[in-house]
């Protein structure tokens, strides 16, 4: 079981350029996530989807945009890409929709992470 | 106002010893709770979720007081393999989860 899928592992871009970060559930999640991790800052949403065909911005939105293509995928583009955008990202999802909130149970899973250097 | 506050640490503490993170909300009406830990270059991963009640799991206990706005972790008797950053996680009524920036836990021999 995959889990959450997230490609590139690895990216090095020049400054102006674009680039799409790709990121794939196979749990059947509702909600899915795209965060930023920077040091001393710990991780900021940038883009959030609760379901399939929606989607809200977070705390850091941007310079990003987000397609959530079906229930399975969430893609976060770069359209042109930014010294300050070097950071780690990382795509999550979780199972529990806005009428479940409040269970203590949710649990985040997330994808290995994408280093991004932008240079 | 950042929504959870965490010390950053660094914690380096000996094997065997109790260690005890705090981490503060800034949101009442956050709904749920959680600590997370995040090995270096790596995901986070859940730890365990914070009941009202306060809850354990091994040698994990954590404690959530809603009326300070206050959630605790503390670790005893911590081993080697404990070493981490620990990441506060709350939720609110908009279904989004928010981190705090961790706080770096080194369990030394």
């Amino acid at each position: 079981n995959a889990g959450v899928t997230q490609t590139p592992k690895f990216q090095v871009l020049k400054t102006g350029q674009s680039m799409t970060l790709q990121c794939a559930q196979d749990m059947n999640h509702n909600s899915m996530y795209w965060y930023r991790q920077d040091p001393g800052m710990g991780l900021r949403l940038i883009y959030y989807s609760a379901s399939e065909g929606t989607t809200d911005k977070g705390e850091v939105p941007n310079g990003y945009n987000v397609s959530r293509l079906n229930k399975r995928e969430f893609s976060l583009r770069l359209e042109s890409a930014a010294p300050s955008q070097t950071s780690v990202y990382f795509c999550a999802s979780t199972n529990k929709t806005r009428a479940e909130l409040g269970a203590t149970n949710e649990k985040l899973f997330f994808g290995s992470g994408t280093q991004l250097s932008v240079l | 106002r950042k929504e959870v506050e965490q010390d950053p640490g660094p914690f380096n503490v000996p094997e065997g010893a109790t260690v005890a993170f705090n981490c503060t909300y800034s949101n009442s009406a956050s709904q749920s709770f959680f600590w997370y830990r995040q090995d270096c270059r790596k995901e986070p991963k859940l730890l365990m979720s914070v009941y009202s009640s306060g809850n354990e799991d091994g040698r994990f206990t954590a404690q959530l007081n809603r009326a300070s706005q206050y959630i605790s972790l503390l670790i005893r008797d911590s081993k080697l393999s404990d070493s981490a950053t620990y990441l506060c996680v709350v939720t609110n009524t908009g279904n989004q989860f928010y981190f705090g920036t961790g706080t770096s836990l080194t369990v030394i021999p």
